[in-house]
């Protein structure tokens, strides 16, 4: 069972469009990140976030921003969706580093 | 930088026989955890087992068992009685125990698991 909900599952949008991907978690984590998951299944991470008003970007340079304005809350905008966009993004918090991440269900995005 | 090595894209294994993926992953330090997470077709990504790596004892939960290995930086997975539930992708992971990581994973590209009937 999921504490962390990542909407909307799938999106399809035409290119130029701007976009939110919304993460939300009620684990009360302060860290979270947001992976891009390419088509052959690796994991890169774009960003991520120590905790209110603090986020970095990952080893992946990405179009992308986020915001972490409550705890809760850690979405990600593209500003003007490209084909290139296309991909799997992960949505995942964490506590302690002994229990690994979180993860939510993912947004499928394809951008025509 | 760590390092996480997958070395089996993909593996098959027979309905209710055993699988073991590998994964070595390359550290300086001595403070870590290790991950094994399975992300089944078109479903969330969940994790299958942890391991401290000051703890010598091998994790297991049911039917997933760890084959840790420190000296030689191997962090296996065996599957026993495998069911076809079980297909999915399986990511290794590491994380580093100290301050000022923040906490972050470091994956490495995933086996894909099949099982056959």
């Amino acid at each position: 069972e999921a504490d962390i909900y990542q909407t909307p599952r799938y999106l399809v949008i035409g290119t130029g469009k701007k976009i939110t991907l919304e993460c939300s978690q009620t684990m009360g984590h302060d860290k979270m990140y947001w992976y891009q998951q390419d088509p052959g299944m690796e994991l890169h991470l774009i960003h991520y976030s120590y905790g209110v008003n603090s986020t970095e970007k990952g080893d992946l340079s990405s179009e992308s921003t986020v915001s972490r304005i409550r705890t809760e809350h850690f979405p990600l905008t593209l500003e003007s969706a490209r084909p290139s966009h296309t991909s799997q993004y992960l949505c995942a918090s964490s506590e302690l580093p002994a229990y690994g991440y979180t993860f939510g269900s993912g947004t499928r995005l394809t951008v025509v | 930088a760590q390092t996480v090595t997958q070395s089996q894209p993909e593996m098959s294994v027979q309905e209710a026989e055993t699988v073991t993926l590998s994964c070595t992953y390359d550290t300086s330090e001595s403070d870590y955890y290790l991950f094994w997470y399975k992300q089944p077709p078109s479903r969330q990504m969940i994790l299958v087992i942890r391991q401290e790596a000051y703890k010598q004892q091998n994790a297991t939960e049911n039917r997933f068992s760890v084959n840790f290995q420190k000296a030689a930086k191997s962090f296996s997975l065996k599957i026993s009685d495998s069911q076809l539930g079980d297909a999915a992708m399986y990511f290794c992971a590491y994380r580093s125990g100290g301050g000022g990581s923040n906490y972050k994973l470091t994956f490495g590209k995933g086996t894909l698991l099949t099982v056959n009937p």
